[in-house]
C-alpha cells in the first residue's frame, strides 16, 4: 500500500460528460502529479502541484482541469469527454522539496471507460 | 526542458537470463534516477534508484549504473524469474523548490519460463 488514495477505482461515463477524479496524497506529501496512461503506453504527464498551487503543466488538454486543495488532496476534472480520453489516470505523491528522497508514490489508479 | 528516452520498448529474455533496460535524459541539473516497475493493473513502484554523486547501486538481483558524463543510466536484472515480467519505467528528477519528474516511455519485460 503505497498511502495514495483514489477514487474512484472504475467510471464508466458516456461522451460530453463531465467526470471528477479524486486523490489523497500520502501523509505528509506536499507535491501532487496526475499521469494519464492509455493503453499500452506510458505514463502522460499532465500537471503537478505543490502544496496548493499549480508548479508544472504537462501535456494537459484545456478540457481537463485540476486543483490541490488546502488540505493537500487533489481532484482532476474531466469535461466534455471523448472516446480517447478513456485511459487510466494515476495520481502520485511525494514529499516534494529538496528535503524529500524524490520517490514518487502511486495510487492504484482511476480507469475511465467513456462509450 | 528535460527529455528522457528509454531503450528497448519491449523486451524479451528466457528466465535465469539479464536483461538490460537503458536510458539517457538532456538536463545536466538532474540529480536523482528512479526505476519503477509497474505490473499489470498497478500503480507504478519504486524499486531502485541511485542518485548523481553514485555510479553504481545494486540490490540483490538488480543493479542501476550511471554515467553523469554520457547523461545514461541503465537497470540490470540478472537472473530473472517470471515475476520480474512487468513494464519498467525510468525517471530523471531535478530537485530544487520542488522536484520535477520525467518519466522514460517505458520497457516492457516479458520474461520466458
Amino acid at each position: 500500500d503505497s498511502g495514495v488514495t483514489q477514487t474512484p477505482k472504475h467510471l464508466i461515463t458516456a461522451t460530453g460528460q463531465r467526470v471528477t477524479l479524486r486523490c489523497s496524497p500520502r501523509s505528509g506529501d506536499l507535491s501532487v502529479y496526475w499521469y494519464q496512461q492509455s493503453l499500452d503506453q506510458g505514463l502522460q504527464f499532465l500537471i503537478q502541484y505543490y502544496n496548493g498551487e499549480e508548479r508544472a503543466k504537462g501535456n494537459i488538454l484545456e478540457r481537463f482541469s485540476a486543483q490541490q486543495f488546502p488540505d493537500l488532496h487533489s481532484e482532476l476534472n474531466l469535461s466534455s469527454l471523448e472516446l480517447g480520453d478513456s485511459a487510466l489516470y494515476f495520481c502520485a505523491s511525494s514529499l516534494g522539496t529538496s528535503g524529500g528522497t524524490g520517490e514518487l508514490f502511486f495510487g492504484e489508479g482511476s480507469r475511465l471507460t467513456v462509450l | 526542458g528535460e527529455n528522457v528516452e528509454q531503450h528497448p520498448s519491449t523486451l524479451s529474455v528466457q528466465e535465469g537470463d539479464s536483461a538490460v533496460i537503458k536510458c539517457t535524459y538532456s538536463d545536466s541539473a538532474s540529480n536523482y534516477f528512479p526505476w519503477y516497475k509497474q505490473e499489470l493493473g498497478k500503480g507504478p513502484q519504486l524499486i531502485i534508484d541511485i542518485r548523481s554523486n553514485v555510479g553504481e547501486k545494486k540490490d540483490q538481483r538488480i543493479a542501476v549504473t550511471l554515467n553523469k558524463t554520457a547523461k545514461h543510466f541503465s537497470l540490470h536484472i540478472t537472473e530473472t524469474q517470471p515475476e520480474d515480467s512487468a513494464v519498467y519505467f525510468c525517471a530523471a528528477t531535478s530537485s530544487g523548490g520542488y522536484q520535477k519528474v520525467t518519466f522514460g516511455t517505458g520497457t516492457k519485460l516479458q520474461v520466458i519460463p
